[in-house]
């Protein structure tokens, strides 16, 4: 049981590149995160999604784009990247059922240099 | 709004020792706190969370907290503390009543254990 994978680990990217994280999970979750980890700040919710086909903005959504064609996977993606968007990116899913009590299960995060 | 405070960045405490990393929130509705675990290069791990009942909720690797609704406080405590407790822990709310969609965390609290 794998839990949540995201791809690619690291990655260094030239301003105005454009790139996707993958992430899958295979636990059949309904809900699913992307999240942005800063030094000092904590995690900032980027998108997040209910099911396949919806996804809303989450706090920090400026400069990505989702989708979530599947149950199982909630690809971000970075159009244009910026300086500002180096960061580490953690995705993670919840079980629709536990509702607001629903504990997140997070992937191992992805590190990504803009420079 | 919801938010979490976490006073401290840094705590460090002797092997042990008890040790109790705090935690504050600020919700409309009924609060749903989580505790999580950050170690090295590695993405978050759940430890225990309070949704409702006993204020005092035990959770992995010995750790517990106790709510307190009064001081609106979640902190986090283990009775004797061990090396291998040295991580970064989040502490996070949902508000019940805004729904499930965000889990908003504190910037964490790096926990060094002394031998």
């Amino acid at each position: 049981n794998a839990g949540v994978t995201q791809t690619p680990k690291f990655r260094i990217l030239k301003i105005g590149q454009s790139m996707t994280l993958q992430c899958t999970q295979d636990m059949n979750h309904n809900y699913m995160y992307w999240y942005r980890q800063d030094p000092g700040m904590g995690l900032k919710l980027i998108y997040y999604s209910v099911g396949a086909g919806i996804t809303d903005k989450g706090e920090v959504p400026n400069g990505y784009n989702v989708s979530r064609s599947t149950t199982e996977d909630f690809p971000l993606r970075l159009e244009l990247a910026a300086p500002s968007q180096t960061s580490v990116y953690f995705c993670a899913s919840s079980y629709a059922d536990r509702g607001p009590g629903g504990e997140l299960f997070f992937g191992e995060g992805s590190r990504l240099t803009v420079l | 709004a919801q938010s979490v405070a976490q006073p401290e960045d840094q705590v460090n405490v002797a092997e042990g020792n008890p040790l109790t990393v705090k935690c504050t929130y600020s919700v409309s509705g009924n609060p749903y706190l989580f505790w999580y675990v950050q170690y090295p290069n590695r993405g978050l791990q759940f430890l225990l969370k309070y949704i409702t009942g006993d204020n005092l909720v035990k959770g992995s690797y010995g750790f517990e907290a106790e709510f307190n609704k009064s001081q609106t406080s979640f902190h986090l405590k283990k009775p004797s503390a061990l090396v291998s407790d040295s991580a970064l822990y989040f502490c996070a709310v949902r508000d019940g009543q805004t729904g499930a969609n965000n889990l908003f965390f504190g910037t964490g609290t790096r926990l060094t254990v002394i031998p």
